[in-house]
């Protein structure tokens, strides 16, 4: 079955820490991932995909095949980091879904 | 564009009323996605539009939920008769294509009591 893995609910480090989210996923095709970020009072919006190889806000994600993961990490984080950040999972076959984890809150503390 | 709207920002109802949330897709977006989110199952798919057609609902939790895209603007979720348990924020979302951004409308949390 298609899923999309966040074990920490909550993840809490100081300002200057490194940060990492956790991601597993189960799909047997091949996966095309996203890491979507919702800051306090608003939208979901997208943080990152791997296809893009991208760095944004300092953050990177690197697909694993053979891990079956894609963790989300941050060398050192901001307080203004801190939000919900949600893994998710495009599968293309019988009609293809979007799927997303549970949701990992992080908090930054100063 | 404005991005996706949904409507209406927050409902509170009583239990066994009916619920009509509604959702604007970006124009010319072919997929559109209803999401229910809790502090408990974080976000769930409910159902899935492609071309205003539902390909997959195994994600509504009873027959009491109900979706439909009558053309490729407009798209409604009911909840007839609701249920305290249906409290949460549920969210509308477009894209393009499965491998592009999906993007979301702010949510409408509804509160049945």
């Amino acid at each position: 079955a298609q899923r999309v893995t966040q074990p920490e609910k909550l993840l809490s480090v100081f300002k200057g820490a490194p940060v990492e989210l956790k991601c597993n996923y189960s799909y047997s095709g091949s996966p095309e991932l996203f890491w979507y970020v919702q800051y306090s009072r608003q939208r979901l919006q997208l943080l990152l995909r791997h296809i893009s190889r991208e760095s944004i806000k300092g953050f990177t994600a690197d697909l694993n095949k053979g891990e079956t993961s894609f963790h989300l990490k941050k060398p050192f984080a901001q307080e203004e980091d801190s939000a919900m950040y949600y893994c998710a999972l495009a599968i293309y076959n019988q009609g293809g879904k979007l799927i997303f984890g549970q949701g990992t809150e992080l908090s930054v503390k100063p | 564009d404005a991005g996706v709207i949904q409507s209406p920002r927050h409902e509170v109802t009583e239990m066994g009323q009916e619920v009509t949330l509604r959702c604007k897709p970006i124009s010319g977006h072919d997929y559109l996605f209803w999401y229910r989110q809790t502090m408990m199952r974080g976000l769930e798919l409910l159902i899935y539009f492609n071309n205003n057609v539902p390909i997959d609902d195994s994600g509504m939790p009873e027959d009491r939920f109900s979706a439909k895209m009558p053309n490729a603007s407009f798209s409604t979720l009911k909840i007839q008769p609701s249920e305290p348990r249906d409290s949460a924020v549920y969210f509308c979302a477009s894209t393009l294509d499965l491998n592009t951004e999906a993007f979301f409308g702010q949510g409408t949390r509804l509160t049945v009591v």
